[in-house]
């Protein structure tokens, strides 16, 4: 069965410095990755997925994620973190032959100033 | 354009009674999902629509069920509430419900309490 593992619950980064969220993938056939946002009292946003045209996806908002094979992993990076980064993330998995995303328990990021 | 409608936003039930959640996906859009996210957790697969006929179906007890209209909105029902229920029930709406070729599209959801 497909799963992704997301460590750390919370992260907490100063303004302007490097964002690394972490994702782990396992899946017995080729996966599709996700990466969602969810502001406050709102429902989740697309940041970028993978579909394994290219390993290095980029998203909205100065946010990328590299697939690694070899890792089975899906990180979400972006150089510099803003005020306005603050916010639950979430990693997802489809296999593509099914209409439904599994999620990750998500990550905190908070950005302090 | 309006995005995906949900309503209500907030509802408070008590164990045993029965909900009704509803949900506009945006104009054109004929593929509705319904997602359960318990408080610290990511949101849970609970069904998916597709021109009106159920086209996946998540592990959740029979007391969940759904609809979608000729309209293309939903409903989402869930009989005899346990206080387990309680959760941020989201809807997402797409062209054809392929998230692997296409975005979804969330709503902010509705706050169920089940007291």
């Amino acid at each position: 069965a497909q799963s992704v593992t997301q460590l750390g619950s919370h992260v907490s980064v100063s303004e302007g410095a490097l964002v690394l969220l972490r994702c782990n993938y396992s899946s017995s056939v080729p996966p599709y990755l996700f990466w969602y946002v969810q502001y406050p009292n709102q429902g989740l946003q697309l940041l970028l997925k993978y579909t394994s045209a290219a390993t290095l996806v980029k998203g909205i908002n100065g946010f990328e994620a590299e697939f690694k094979k070899s890792e089975t992993s899906f990180h979400l990076t972006k150089p510099s973190a803003h005020m306005s980064d603050a916010a639950e993330y979430f990693c997802a998995v489809s296999d593509g032959n099914t209409d439904k995303l599994i999620f990750g328990t998500g990550t905190r990021l908070q950005v302090f100033p | 354009d309006a995005g995906v409608t949900q309503s209500p936003t907030h509802l408070i039930k008590t164990r045993g009674q029965h909900v009704t959640l509803r949900c506009s996906p945006i104009s054109g859009h004929k593929s509705v999902s319904w997602y359960q996210q318990v408080l610290g957790q990511g949101p849970q697969f609970i069904f998916q629509y597709y021109e009106k006929e159920e086209r996946g179906r998540g592990n959740f007890p029979d007391r969940f069920s759904a609809r979608q209209f000729p309209n293309y909105s939903s409903e989402l029902n869930v009989n005899a509430l346990l206080l387990g229920d309680s959760a941020l029930y989201l809807c997402a709406s797409s062209l054809a419900g392929f998230p692997t070729n296409e975005k979804l599209f969330f709503g902010s959801g509705t706050q169920l309490s089940v007291l």
